[in-house]
């Protein structure tokens, strides 16, 4: 079953801008992970954020996370097109390495 | 080593028919994991491996699926019997330990 929720599903931006996404999700975590996909291809991990961790950064992505409201915010600033793709985020449960993925959210990103 | 690799990209197989997919994980890699994904959606858990034990299987996985990594290195995910709602496309990743998981560029089931 589904764990985390993205939102919105889809979003569509001119390039330079920057780009939120915010992932909630339902029970207690290791970690959440974000991730990208080019449609039709496999999943590129983006970047991990541990559960006793408030905020990550990694190049133009700066990744939150709140435990008290279980939810996080993948942020991509100066947006680019190749940025297009649909994010995931995904939970980590109690269980070893059984991650949870969202539906994802839909970026475009326009010249 | 260029990363997880599967095979074949794509398949497309008539209903009833057994189709079997390869997954080659990163070689220093000890955990491989399946799993489904479909249109518009993100991927669900089917099973996972450390070494060539099978340590964790999803209600996903009916008794048409199974799953093997024989020699702890490359795994194979069989589906017996296809219907078309396993149309989907199916992903491997790997990870070392608890680390980051990395994954394949998936296999595309069609079952017509």
């Amino acid at each position: 079953s589904q764990q985390g929720e993205e939102d919105p599903q889809a979003l569509s931006i001119q390039e330079g801008e920057n780009a939120t996404m915010n992932c909630s999700y339902k029970t207690s975590i290791n970690n959440l992970q974000w991730y990208r996909q080019n449609s039709g291809r496999g999943l590129v991990h983006l970047i991990l954020i541990r559960s006793n961790e408030r905020e990550k950064h990694s190049g133009r992505l700066r990744v939150t996370l709140d435990t008290s409201k279980k939810s996080s915010s993948l942020l991509i600033t100066a947006s680019r097109a190749a940025d297009t793709a649909s994010y995931f985020c995904a939970t980590e449960l109690g269980r070893v390495n059984d991650m949870r993925f969202g539906a994802g959210t839909r970026l475009t990103v326009k010249p | 080593d260029t990363g997880v690799s599967q095979d074949p990209r794509h398949k497309i197989t008539k209903r009833g028919q057994n189709v079997t997919f390869r997954c080659d994980p990163i070689s220093e890699h000890n955990r491989l994991y399946w799993y489904r994904q479909t249109l518009g959606q993100g991927p669900e858990f089917l099973t996972y491996f450390q070494n060539e034990a099978q340590l964790e299987k999803s209600r996903l996985l009916s008794d048409r699926f199974s799953a093997e990594r024989p020699k702890g290195s490359f795994s194979t995910l069989e589906i017996q019997r296809t219907e078309q709602g396993d149309s989907a496309m199916y992903l491997c990743a790997s990870s070392y330990g608890a680390d980051t998981q990395y994954f394949g560029p998936g296999t595309r089931l069609t079952v017509l």
